[in-house]
């Protein structure tokens, strides 16, 4: 039970590329995060998926796209990378319901640099 | 809108010292509370949570957490911090009936041995 995988764990890419990072659950979790943490700021809500085939903005959505064709796959598109995109990236999921039944799963966190 | 704020940026303690790290939260209705640690160049681990009940939650690796809800805090605690303690803490609330985890801006504590 690998719990969230994150891929790649690295990368550089230069302003304008663009990449797509992939995480992946194997405990059949209902919802699915992308997060961004940069020094200072904490951790803030890139998007957010409730449920195969459905996507939500998050605190700070702008440059980014995702998708969640699969139940266990929830993947962060950068069309055009910026500077500004510099950070580390995790991922998080979580059964649905309330209460003491749930909890956060985070992956080990992508560092991406953009030059 | 919901918000976490955690009041201290860096604390810097010696060995033995006790810790306190403050939280509060802004949110309507029922609200869950977390605390998570990373250490250097790590991913965030679960400390401890609040759901409902006891509002003195205990955690892992001797923390501790009072929930006291008419004053919207969460504050973190600790004895006697070691020098492995060293790492940065974040507050983080959900609403009942919420999807999204909100964390506060963290709190980095060093440890000097």
């Amino acid at each position: 039970n690998a719990g969230v995988t994150q891929t790649p764990k690295f990368r550089v890419l230069k302003t304008g590329q663009s990449m797509t990072l992939l995480c992946a659950q194997d405990m059949n979790h209902e919802y699915m995060y992308w997060y961004r943490q940069d020094p200072g700021m904490g951790l803030r809500l890139i998007h957010y998926s409730v449920g195969e085939g459905t996507t939500a903005k998050g605190e700070v959505p702008d440059g980014y796209n995702v998708s969640r064709l699969k139940k266990q796959n929830f993947l962060l598109g950068l069309e055009s990378a910026a500077p500004s995109q510099t950070s580390v990236y995790f991922c998080a999921s979580r059964q649905s319901g309330t209460g003491k039944t749930y909890g956060y799963t985070f992956g080990s966190g992508t560092r991406l640099t953009v030059v | 809108a919901q918000s976490v704020s955690q009041h201290n940026h860096h604390v810097i303690l010696s060995e033995a010292a006790s810790l306190e790290l403050g939280c509060n939260y802004s949110y309507g209705g029922t609200v869950n509370l977390f605390w998570y640690v990373q250490y250097p160049g790590q991913h965030l681990q679960l400390l401890l949570k609040y759901f409902s009940g006891d509002p003195l939650v205990k955690g892992i690796k001797g923390f501790e957490a009072e929930f006291i809800k008419s004053k919207f805090s969460f504050n973190l605690r600790k004895p006697s911090v070691q020098w492995s303690d060293t790492a940065e803490y974040f507050c983080a609330a959900s609403g009942g009936s919420n999807y999204k985890l909100t964390f506060g801006k963290g709190t980095l504590l060093t440890v000097n041995p």
